[in-house]
């Protein structure tokens, strides 16, 4: 089946510095979600992309749909300690809603 | 949130034995989905629906099967667990028929089997 590669695996970094992840494939996308996921709990969306080039924001995180529709990347400015979690990219190249998902950043952010 | 549950949360089972996972949703969203997610594989898709009584498989369906006879309930069932079944399950939905296809998940299932 189709595989996205999630880089990175994990990032330590300090309170207050920028973070940024991303997410390619091999196949095309018309569709990438950025997901956040709490110790103990589902996977909440951040961001959806839905154009090829499209730049969007939600608070402090950007994330970008790339013009090869092959891959995306989040950022995240200025983090803080809740940032702390699980992040995963997910891919739909149909309009099936079927989505194939990364296997996540870990992000931990110290104080 | 999205009006999803799942239920039971928690389950200890033993292998061999039959097992079943609720999913309901309140949204009357179209398509819902079952994934598992286990260190270092991120969520991986067993089985989704795309309408009442209309299913297809996904990834890692071995020794899964579902079944969905109404819009608001989707059902995992594990026929005769094993240890490799051990995991955290993961109800989602969506609408795509909205042009949008993001997914909501459930608050997930933690399966052991011993």
């Amino acid at each position: 089946g189709q595989q996205l590669n999630q880089s990175p695996q994990s990032m330590f970094i300090q309170e207050g510095e920028d973070v940024s992840m991303n997410c390619t494939s091999s196949s095309i996308f018309n569709t990438w979600l950025w997901y956040k996921q709490d110790p103990g709990e589902g996977p909440v969306l951040l961001i959806a992309l839905y154009k090829a080039g499209e730049l969007t924001s939600n608070g402090r995180l950007t994330a970008q749909f790339g013009i090869t529709r092959k891959d995306s990347f989040l950022n995240i400015s200025a983090s803080i300690p809740s940032d702390v979690g699980i992040y995963f990219c997910a891919g739909l190249h149909t309009n099936a809603g079927k989505s194939t998902f990364g296997d996540g950043t870990t992000l931990t952010v110290k104080p | 949130d999205a009006g999803i549950t799942q239920s039971p949360r928690h389950k200890v089972t033993e292998t061999g034995t039959p097992v079943t996972l609720r999913c309901h949703q309140t949204e009357n969203h179209r398509y819902m989905y079952w994934y598992r997610q286990d260190p270092g594989h991120g969520l991986r898709l067993i089985h989704y629906s795309y309408g009442v009584k209309d299913t297809d498989k996904g990834e890692v369906s071995d020794g899964y099967s579902v079944s969905r006879s109404k819009t608001e309930d989707f059902l995992l069932t594990l026929e005769s667990a094993t240890s490799s079944q051990t995991s955290v399950y993961f109800c989602a939905i969506s609408n795509t028929e909205d042009g949008y296809n993001e997914q909501f998940f459930g608050p997930g299932t933690r399966l052991t089997v011993l």
